[in-house]
C-alpha cells in the first residue's frame, strides 16, 4: 500500500535552515512527490515536484530558498534563510493507481 | 493567471446532501492537460482528497468517500461540482477544489493551483 509519512513537527530559528522529509512506503521508493505549503488561514500553495533522482521543479514564483532533493525512499524539501512567513503545514503528495495520496502533513514553527 | 474559487452553502444539516461549486478562471476547463479535484481539510487535520473529473466526464473518487460523492463538470460553465450525500458531523471541514496536472516522465498527477477555500459545517 502506498503511504506517505511525514513528521508532525518541526521547528527552526529564524534565518536557519530547515529540511522536512516525506518518506514512501516499503515498495515505492521510485515514486515522484509534490510539496505544498499551507499558511495559517490561507489556501495551499504547490511548491515543486520533487523525482527519486533528486531532481526538482519548482512551481511559478517559488523563491530560491526553497528547494527539494532525494535519497532512496525519502523525499526532502529544504528551506533556507528562514523567514516567519515560512511557518506553516506542508505537505507531501503522490499519485497511486487512480488515487492521490497525501502524507499527514508536518507543521514548521519558525522560532 | 489561473483563478479557483470554491462556493455554496456554508451550513448542511446531518443526512442531507452537500453541494458545492468550483468556478474556473483565467483558463480552460476543457484543457487536455489537467484533470480537476476536491480537497478537504477537517479541524485539527490533514488534507484528504476527495476526487477528480476530467473535462470529458472521467473520474477518480477516494475509495473511502466514492459511496457518497459525485463529482460533475460543466464545461460551458467552465466549472466543476461537488455532492457529497448523507452528511454527518465528520464531513465538517474547508472543501478546496484545484487543478491537477500530469507529469508523463515521472507519472504523477500532482494539484498546481488551488482555490483559497470555503468552510462547510455540519450541524442541525
Amino acid at each position: 500500500q502506498l503511504v506517505l509519512t511525514q513528521s508532525p513537527s518541526a521547528s527552526a530559528s529564524l534565518g536557519a535552515s530547515v529540511k522536512l522529509t516525506c518518506t514512501l512506503s516499503s515498495g515505492h521508493s521510485s515514486y515522484a512527490i509534490a510539496w505544498h505549503q499551507q499558511q495559517p488561514e490561507k489556501g495551499p500553495r504547490y511548491l515543486m515536484k520533487v523525482n527519486s533522482d533528486g531532481s526538482h521543479s519548482k512551481g511559478d514564483g517559488i523563491l530560491d530558498r526553497f528547494s527539494g532533493s532525494s535519497s532512496g525512499a525519502e523525499r526532502y524539501l529544504t528551506i533556507s534563510s528562514l523567514q516567519s512567513e515560512d511557518e506553516a503545514d506542508y505537505y507531501c503528495q503522490t499519485w497511486g493507481t487512480g488515487i492521490v495520496i497525501f502524507g499527514g502533513g508536518t507543521k514548521l514553527t519558525v522560532l | 493567471q489561473l483563478q479557483l474559487q470554491e462556493s455554496g452553502p456554508g451550513l448542511v444539516k446531518p443526512s442531507e446532501t452537500l453541494s458545492l461549486t468550483c468556478t474556473v478562471s483565467g483558463g480552460s476547463i476543457s484543457s487536455s492537460s489537467y484533470y480537476w479535484g476536491w480537497i478537504r481539510r477537517p479541524p485539527g487535520k490533514g488534507l484528504e482528497w476527495i476526487g477528480s473529473i476530467y473535462y470529458g466526464g472521467s473520474t477518480y473518487y477516494n475509495p473511502s468517500l466514492k459511496s457518497r460523492v459525485t463529482i460533475s463538470v460543466d464545461t460551458s460553465k467552465n466549472q466543476f461540482s461537488l455532492k457529497l450525500s448523507s452528511v454527518t458531523a465528520a464531513d465538517t471541514a474547508v472543501y478546496y477544489c484545484a487543478r491537477l496536472a500530469w507529469d508523463f516522465a515521472v507519472s504523477l498527477r500532482y494539484f498546481n493551483s488551488w482555490g483559497q477555500g470555503t468552510l462547510v459545517t455540519v450541524s442541525s
